[in-house]
């Protein structure tokens, strides 16, 4: 099946320590995104990228990186930096970044601080 | 700069009746609306969107949803709710003339079905 897989399903970060998230897409879509959903405010957009080796900040992307090597390939690399890191964690994808299209999402990565 | 509000952070409606959650929005230009469902611990799910013509459109799930322009809004509906519509549901907006920007999401309204 199509689709965009996340992994891990959950993961804990020690304090100092960056993690890294997967996000693969088999659906040949162009444009990737990373949201944070924390309880009561919606998704937060953290970095998107429109094709490959290319990728722009969104409105929260202090204290975390990404990379686009791959158009399937979209990992987020959540930094020391990022003071507060406990979130849901979401990828998605569209065909292109065109306006009309609908992002297609993963099943997400919980983050917690051990 | 565009945005979307959902004045809701609930709400609840019984088995068999109808259903509404309200969105409504703002972009410098025309709008292109979606809307998304979340069941816990999973990824959002497409429902529907308004892209443009007939201001009523349908979706998943015998949802619909109905544009209104003069009153920037873009409301969600069922005619009959049923128990497993129960879930978070997200709408998003896109100005139709900045190709290239990321959906701006609504905070989300937690839709509750009794049996």
């Amino acid at each position: 099946d199509g689709g965009i897989t996340q992994s891990p399903k959950y993961l804990f970060r020690k304090e100092g320590q960056n993690v890294t998230l997967s996000c693969e897409q088999n659906l040949n879509h162009d444009a990737m995104y990373w949201y944070r959903q924390d309880p009561g405010q919606g998704l937060r957009l953290i970095y998107y990228s429109q094709i490959v080796n290319d990728f722009q900040k969104g409105d929260i992307a202090e204290g975390y990186s990404v990379s686009r090597e791959k158009k399937e390939s979209f990992p987020l690399t959540v930094t020391s930096a990022q003071k507060n890191p406990t979130a849901f964690y979401l990828c998605a994808s569209s065909i292109t970044n065109l306006s009309n299209q609908p992002q297609h999402f993963g099943d997400g990565t919980r983050l917690s601080i051990l | 700069a565009q945005s979307v509000a959902q004045p809701e952070d609930q709400v609840n409606v019984a088995e068999g009746n109808p259903l509404t959650v309200k969105c409504t929005y703002s972009v410098s230009g025309n709008p292109y609306l979606f809307w998304y469902v979340q069941y816990p611990n999973r990824g959002l799910q497409f429902l529907l969107k308004y892209i443009t013509g007939d201001n009523l459109v349908k979706g998943s799930y015998g949802f619909e949803a109905e544009f209104n322009k003069s009153q920037t809004s873009f409301h969600l509906k069922k005619p009959s709710a049923l128990v497993s519509d129960s879930a978070l549901y997200f709408c998003a907006v896109r100005d139709m003339n900045q190709a290239g920007t990321a959906l701006i999401f609504g905070k989300g309204t937690t839709l509750s079905v009794s049996s």
